[in-house]
């Protein structure tokens, strides 16, 4: 069964610095793999998909992530973090069921920008 | 455009009692969904609807949930009766289509009703 595990539930980083957010999938097909974002008492934004072709894909606010096939991984990242980042993070993958896709979330990755 | 609607944001209830969610999809949107995020947890699929139909159910604790959607439009999702366990924010989500083939439409989110089951 397809399932994604997020490497830290709570990562720090100062302000500036790089960000590094951990996504390791499982899945017995190609995937199609997901970051989101959640800010406090908001629904979740998507920050970067990856379906096919180049493995490294750029999404908004600066963030990229590489898909790294031997690795099963999927890591998220950023140069320089911003205190507007602070948000909480989710990596999902997505799964075929009944004929439709469903995603299969992480457990999520809280990241804190201190100045 | 308008994103996805969610009412009410917050509710309150005691166990036992019922209760209902609604969603308003972005305007277009074929394929809605029903997540629950449980605190500390990624969102789970509860349920997804294609227009009015619905093409997994299987997460649904259909003995006290249920949902409709019944002009493949606006969506209810209803909790009746309550547990404590049940406590969590439940998220709407709406994509534009999903073919047998499976195309990856982007799901937008709502910001989602916080449930407090005392």
């Amino acid at each position: 069964a397809q399932s994604v595990t997020q490497l830290g539930s709570h990562v720090s980083v100062s302000e500036g610095a790089l960000v590094l957010l951990r996504c390791n999938y499982s899945s017995s097909v190609p995937p199609y793999l997901f970051w989101y974002v959640q800010y406090p008492n908001q629904g979740l934004q998507l920050l970067l998909k990856y379906t096919t072709g180049a493995t490294l894909v750029k999404g908004i606010n600066g963030f990229e992530a590489e898909f790294k096939k031997s690795e099963t991984s999927f890591h998220l990242t950023k140069p320089s973090a911003h205190m507007s980042d602070a948000a909480e993070y989710f990596c999902a993958v997505s799964v075929r069921s009944g004929g439709y896709n469903k995603l299969i979330f992480g457990a999520g990755t809280r990241l804190a920008v201190h100045p | 455009e308008a994103g996805v609607a969610q009412s009410p944001r917050y509710k309150i209830i005691e166990k036992r009692q019922s209760v209902a969610f609604w969603c308003n999809p972005i305007s277009g949107h074929a394929t809605l969904y029903w997540y629950q995020q449980i605190l500390g947890q990624g969102p789970k699929l509860l349920i997804q609807f294609q227009n009015n139909g619905v093409v997994d159910d299987s997460q649904l604790p259909k003995d006290r949930f249920s949902a409709e959607r019944l002009k493949g439009v606006d969506s209810t999702l209803k909790i009746q009766p309550a547990k404590l366990e049940d406590s969590a924010v439940y998220l709407c989500a709406s994509s534009l289509f999903q073919t047998l083939t499976g195309s990856q439409e982007t799901q937008y989110f709502g910001p989602g009703t916080r449930l407090l089951v005392l």
